[in-house]
């Protein structure tokens, strides 16, 4: 079992630009769940998605959207990036009660 | 608002049981008490959840009180790998997490 992937690794974007973060979940899983952590700060849920819709949203603007596939498989979207967007992405999956994490994208935004 | 109170940091001998304590005196009757933890540039790793009986399984145990406004993880025999960042979260069963600054555990050799 391959457990959450997360692509890319590393990336450098300028401020105003998008991007795009994949995430594969678990197998097995069927619920994908996206968090922001900032350097020295604890994960910041951003939303979580289920069935392909969005089921439920963290205190995070619109410039972060997101869309899950019909294989589980998540990507999130972030729009007219800033400098604080910098940060870690984390992508975690569940099918019940404990989520579980890929090893996240680093972003850095110039 | 954080649901949870943690000790910032602890130390604990290799070896020897490390008990992290959490306060959750607001928790809800539908909400579980979940412990997570993240060893430094890793993602969280779940480590085990419950409602309001005591629960353990390979990796620690969770005491939860009767009253379920506090409870207890504890790691029997700590190793130099347990040192990392633990945070106890309080959740309903399908809600997204929501990570506090949890505690900085340090195991000593």
């Amino acid at each position: 079992d391959a457990g959450v992937t997360q692509s890319p690794t590393h990336l450098i974007k300028t401020r105003g630009q998008q991007v795009t973060l994949r995430c594969s979940p678990k197998s097995g899983h069927d619920t994908v769940s996206w968090y922001q952590q900032a350097l020295g700060q604890g994960p910041q849920f951003i939303f979580q998605y289920y069935e392909e819709e969005e089921r439920q949203r963290g205190n995070f603007p619109d410039r972060f959207s997101g869309h899950q596939f019909p294989n589980y498989s998540s990507e999130l979207n972030v729009n007219a990036l800033l400098l604080g967007d910098s940060a870690l992405y984390l992508c975690a999956s569940s099918r019940s009660y404990e989520q579980y994490f890929g090893p996240g994208t680093r972003l850095t935004v110039t | 608002d954080a649901k949870t109170t943690q000790p910032p940091s602890m130390d604990c001998a290799e070896g020897r049981a490390a008990n992290l304590p959490c306060n959750h005196s607001t928790i809800s009757g539908n909400e579980y008490v979940y412990w997570y933890r993240q060893i430094h540039s890793q993602g969280p790793q779940y480590i085990i959840h419950g409602l309001k009986n005591n629960e353990t399984n390979e990796m620690a145990s969770l005491i939860i009180t009767e009253d379920r406004k506090s409870s207890t993880l504890i790691l029997p025999h700590a190793t130099l790998r347990d040192t990392a960042v633990y945070y106890c979260i309080v959740k309903g069963r399908a809600d997204g997490l929501t990570f506090g600054k949890g505690t900085h555990l340090i195991i000593q050799p």
